[in-house]
């Protein structure tokens, strides 16, 4: 069965330190992965993608990725987090052969001042 | 572009009653997709179209809910009868081509059931 996993909650980090969102994953194929967010009453915001090429994908706002094979895993970074990053956010991947998504059951991320 | 369009933001209805959510995609996108959001299931896919055509309805919970797509630039997800459980927020997507790119998502309807 194709999956995909958030282990944490929520993850506090201090403005201005370093932030990770952690993802794994289970899917037939090449994965196609994702990460998007979420913030109070608004709907998903893309920030970015795995399809394939460089294992570390660089997005939206100072987001970055990891994507590691061996581990399945697609950890969302940032080098220094703002207040404003804190938001739900969610890991997803495609359905093999589908155009379908399965989302994460997301991550709340609250960064402190 | 104005982005997805959902409407209405908010909509409480008693149970029994019939409820329409509506969706207007970006321009040019070729996949529409609903979504549901509830705490206890996190985010679920309920249908998706391709070119107004719906292709994958395994997500639709009962047959009370039903989605339609007349054209390219107006979709419907309709819950006839609604019950309490149907409350969550209800969100539209649209895409240029489906899995492999990101998807755009309107506000969100938040449906409450009374």
């Amino acid at each position: 069965a194709q999956s995909v996993a958030q282990p944490e909650d929520q993850v506090n980090v201090a403005e201005g330190n370093p932030l990770t969102v952690k993802c794994t994953y289970s899917v037939s194929g090449n994965p196609y992965l994702f990460w998007y967010v979420q913030y109070p009453n608004r709907g998903l915001q893309f920030l970015l993608k795995y399809i394939t090429g460089d294992n570390l994908v660089k997005g939206s706002y100072g987001f970055e990725a990891e994507f590691n094979k061996s581990q399945t895993s697609f950890h969302l970074k940032k080098p220094s987090a703002l207040v404003s990053d804190s938001a739900l956010y969610f890991c997803a991947v495609r359905v093999y052969n589908t155009d379908k998504l399965i989302f994460g059951t997301g991550t709340r991320l609250q960064v402190f001042p | 572009d104005a982005g997805v369009i959902q409407s209405p933001r908010h909509e409480v209805t008693e149970m029994g009653q019939e409820v329409t959510l509506r969706c207007k995609p970006i321009s040019g996108h070729d996949y529409l997709f609903w979504y549901r959001q509830t705490m206890m299931r996190g985010l679920e896919l309920l249908i998706y179209f391709n070119n107004n055509v719906p292709i994958d309805d395994s997500g639709m919970p009962e047959d009370r809910f039903s989605a339609k797509m007349p054209n390219a630039s107006f979709s419907t997800l309709k819950i006839q009868p609604s019950e309490p459980r149907d409350s969550a927020v209800y969100f539209c997507a649209s895409s240029l081509a489906g899995g492999y790119t990101e998807a755009f998502f309107g506000q969100g309807t938040r449906l409450t059931v009374v």
